[in-house]
Parts: structure tokens; sequence; C-alpha cells
């Protein structure tokens, strides 16, 4: 089966530390990946995608094929992003469905 | 503004008692779909629709009803709600085809409770 995993629930850190929230996707073929996020009351919103290798509000995530692996990374946390993370893959098939597979999140909490 | 809208927000119910939650879009886009998100189960889909009078079944959706008579609107029906459908709902919508696609523009969510 396809799937994405987040395999942490939670990750707190202070103010200023390095932040890692982790993915994992089963392999098929070249995959394509995202990142959304939510914030406190507010609607889920795409935060990054892998295919234009961008940096967005200091996040960047890398696809690593070798470890099926693709991570969110920001060296020094602040606390405007604490939220919640949903990492996601597209499922196999025809491109014009458009379906998506989340991960089951990670709770990013920032503390002062 | 470019935007997904959902109705209710908020709603509590009773087991039994039919309800629809409206979705809404006026970006034009072909594809909509209704997730459910609950704790540590992540995002859900429950069905989704590639254009007019198109839908078809995500991953979870015994309980709920669609259709899509109109490019723009994809209500989510339950017919006879239970507790377990006790949620947060997001509606989503995106371009499909080619052009951009997976980059997905969701609704404020629906939270609903079925006592």
């Amino acid at each position: 089966a396809q799937r994405v995993t987040q395999p942490e629930k939670l990750l707190s850190v202070f103010k200023g530390a390095p932040v890692e929230l982790k993915c994992n996707y089963s392999y098929s073929g070249s995959p394509e990946l995202f990142w959304y996020v939510q914030y406190s009351r507010q609607r889920l919103q795409l935060l990054l995608r892998h295919i234009s290798r961008e940096s967005i509000k200091g996040f960047t995530a890398d696809l690593n094929k070798g470890e099926t692996s693709f991570h969110l990374k920001k060296p020094f946390a602040q606390e405007e992003d604490s939220a919640m993370y949903y990492c996601a893959r597209p499922y196999p098939g025809p491109r014009a469905t458009n379906k998506l597979i989340f991960g089951t999140g990670t709770l990013l909490a920032v503390q002062p | 503004e470019a935007q997904v809208t959902q109705n209710p927000r908020y709603l509590i119910t009773v087991t039994g008692k039919k309800l629809t939650v409206t979705c809404s879009q006026n970006m034009n886009h072909e594809y909509m779909s209704w997730y459910r998100q609950d704790p540590g189960l992540g995002l859900r889909q429950i069905y989704y629709s590639m254009n007019v009078e198109v839908t078809d079944k995500g991953d979870v959706p015994e309980g709920y009803k669609v259709s899509r008579k109109e490019k723009r609107n994809f209500p989510l029906i339950l017919e006879s709600p239970s507790p377990n459908q006790t949620s947060l709902y997001f509606c989503a919508s995106s371009s499909g085809g080619n052009k951009t696609p997976y980059e997905q523009y969701f609704g404020p969510g629906t939270r609903l409770t079925v006592t």
C-alpha cells in the first residue's frame, strides 16, 4: 500500500533551536512530495513542494530517494512556526486525479 | 478573493438526522474533494470529484454521499449520521490536469458533532 509516514505526533522545541519534521514515503517510481501546514484556527495550506526546491518561511525539504524521506527542516525555529504539519504525496495513477495521500501529521510546538 | 467556503462551520446534531455540509469554490477548479481529520489519523479522503457529474469514493466513503451538479459546488451529505462521524471536515479544490497539480486549496473546516 502507498503510505506516507510521519513518526512523531508532537515535536516540541525551544525558539531558536533547529527543527526537523520527519516524513517517509513508500516507494513508487519518482514521487512528488509536499508539505502542508495548518496554523491554529486557519485552514490547511501548501507550504512547499519538493519539485520547486524552494525555501518558504525558512523551511526546506530535500527528497532523499535512498532513504525514501522528505524531512522538513528549519535551522532556527520561531514561535509563529507552531502548527500542524502534514506530509503528502499523490496516489499512483493518472496525474489528473489529483488525489493526495496525507501522513498523520506532526504538531510542532515552539516554546519561548 | 479566491477561496473555498464551507457551511456550516460548526454543527451539533443527533443520530439519524440527515444533514448537508456545503462547499463552494470560486476558482473554476475541476477537482474537488472532502476529507475528515481525526486525531492520530490525519486527513483521510471521503469522496472526490474530477469534474461535474464525475465523483468517486476516497478512502472512507461509508455513510457519506456527494453530488457535483455544478462546477463550483460539492456538498457532502450524511443521510443518517452516527457518532463515529463526529469529526472535522475539510473541503478542498484544485485545478486538475497538468496545471500545477496537487496544490489543493482547503476550506476553513466544519466541526461536526453527532450525539
